[in-house]
Order: structure tokens, then sequence, then C-alpha cells
């Protein structure tokens, strides 16, 4: 079964820092580009970071609100994406998505794509 | 930064009836680029449709995509109970930006 699960939500205080992991599994985790989606309480969805596979030098988009201190990083080797997130606002608040972009990367190519694959999500209150 | 504005914001309809959702981009996006989304609650997003009206596996055809340059529209054509959720629609083209969602309540 093709999956993803992310971990590493919990309560922190402004300020702080959070890693959180995304486990994939039932496909080549390698082949594929990820992003990282979050929603606040009771919000829409914002999309915050996209990063390519490792063909691809592993290059990295973020949104303005995470710009220079979210950083996303992946781990072909053992199946896992992650979001380090430093100076934590009560803003950041939300539940954090990790999601599979739906067409694979190839040789010349490891575009941006619609999400085909979510995980359940993991939640982040940043509160003191 | 392309911003989506979906409207109406909550649409309330009756199961069997016929629900139009409207998604408004603020510059030209070619369709490819341009994705539909469900989320129940408690739940996470499912995608429906791809390159705007290109179906994703597992969606029923009384759902549909449509839509070019900057006017994109879900329609689903006789409602059933387990359709009334939150829609969101999603441009890839540069970036990524999510509009509001509309809410489909009964």
């Amino acid at each position: 079964e093709v999956q993803l699960v992310e971990s590493g939500g919990g309560l922190v205080q402004p300020g702080r820092s959070l890693r959180l992991s995304c486990i994939a599994s039932g496909f080549t985790f390698g082949d594929y580009a990820m992003s990282w989606v979050r929603q606040a309480p009771g919000k829409g969805l914002e999309w915050i970071s996209f990063i390519r596979n490792k063909l691809h030098d592993e290059t990295t988009e973020y949104a303005a609100s995470v710009e220079g201190r979210f950083t996303v990083s992946r781990d072909d080797s053992t199946n896992i994406a992650y979001l380090q997130m430093n100076s934590l606002k009560t803003d950041d608040t939300g539940v954090y998505y990790c999601a599979r972009a739906k067409r694979g990367c190839d040789a010349g190519n490891c575009f941006r794509d619609a999400s085909d694959i979510w995980g359940r999500g993991t939640l982040v209150t940043v509160s003191s | 930064e392309i911003v989506l504005t979906q409207s109406p914001g909550t649409l309330s309809l009756s199961p069997g009836e016929r629900a139009t959702l409207s998604c408004r981009t603020s510059q030209s996006v070619a369709s490819f680029y341009i994705a539909w989304y469900q989320q129940r609650p408690g739940q996470a997003p499912r995608l429906l449709f791809y390159a705007a009206s290109h179906r994703a596996t597992g969606v029923p055809d009384r759902f549909s995509g449509s839509g070019s340059g900057t006017d994109f529209t879900l329609t689903i054509s006789r409602l059933e109970p387990e359709d009334f959720a939150v829609y969101y629609c999603q441009q890839y083209g540069s970036s990524y930006s999510f509009g509001q969602g509309t809410k489909l309540e009964i």
C-alpha cells in the first residue's frame, strides 16, 4: 500500500524548533518530488515547501511565510522527508501534511505537480 | 504570487442537485497546472483532478473539471451525501498556491 506517515508534531514554545518526519512506503520514494502543506485550525490549505529528488540535486522551494526559517530535506536511503522548523511563531500552528508529487521525476525533469498521495498529518501547536 | 479566488465560499445544496464551484486565478495559468482537491472533516485532502480536467484514480464520473486561462470549474452532476465537504483548487505552474476553499454543505 502506498502510504505517507508524518510524525514529530507537538506543543512547542514560540522561538523554539521542531523537526517533522514523513516516512514513505509502497513506492520508490527516490523517484518522486515531495511537498509539505499545512492547515491552521479551521482554515484552508497552505503550501509551504517542495523538494526534488536526488537526481535533481534535491532542489527546494519555499513559501514566503516560511523562507529562511524552515528547511526541507530528504533521505532516500530511509525513505524519509524532513521539515526542520526554526524560530517558530504562533501563526505556524496547524496540521502539517506531506504529499507526493503525482508525476515521478525522470532523468530530464522533476516538475512540480498535483499531490496524489497525502499523509494523515501531524499537529504542531506553537504556544507559550 | 498567483492568487486563487474560489466562489462561492459556501454552497448549500441537496443530494441529487448539481454543484458548480469556481476558481479564478489572478493571472493566466495553463490548464495543465490546475488541480482540485476534496477534504472531508478530519481527513487529509484527496486529489480529484489534475491538469484541470483529468480525473484522479477512483474519482466518480459525476465529478468533472474544466476551464482555461483564469477561470476553472469543478462540477458535480448529482450530489451524493459523501460529496458534502470542502473543495480546494491549486495551481502549480508558478510555485504553488491554493484557493481559500468552497464549503459544500447540505
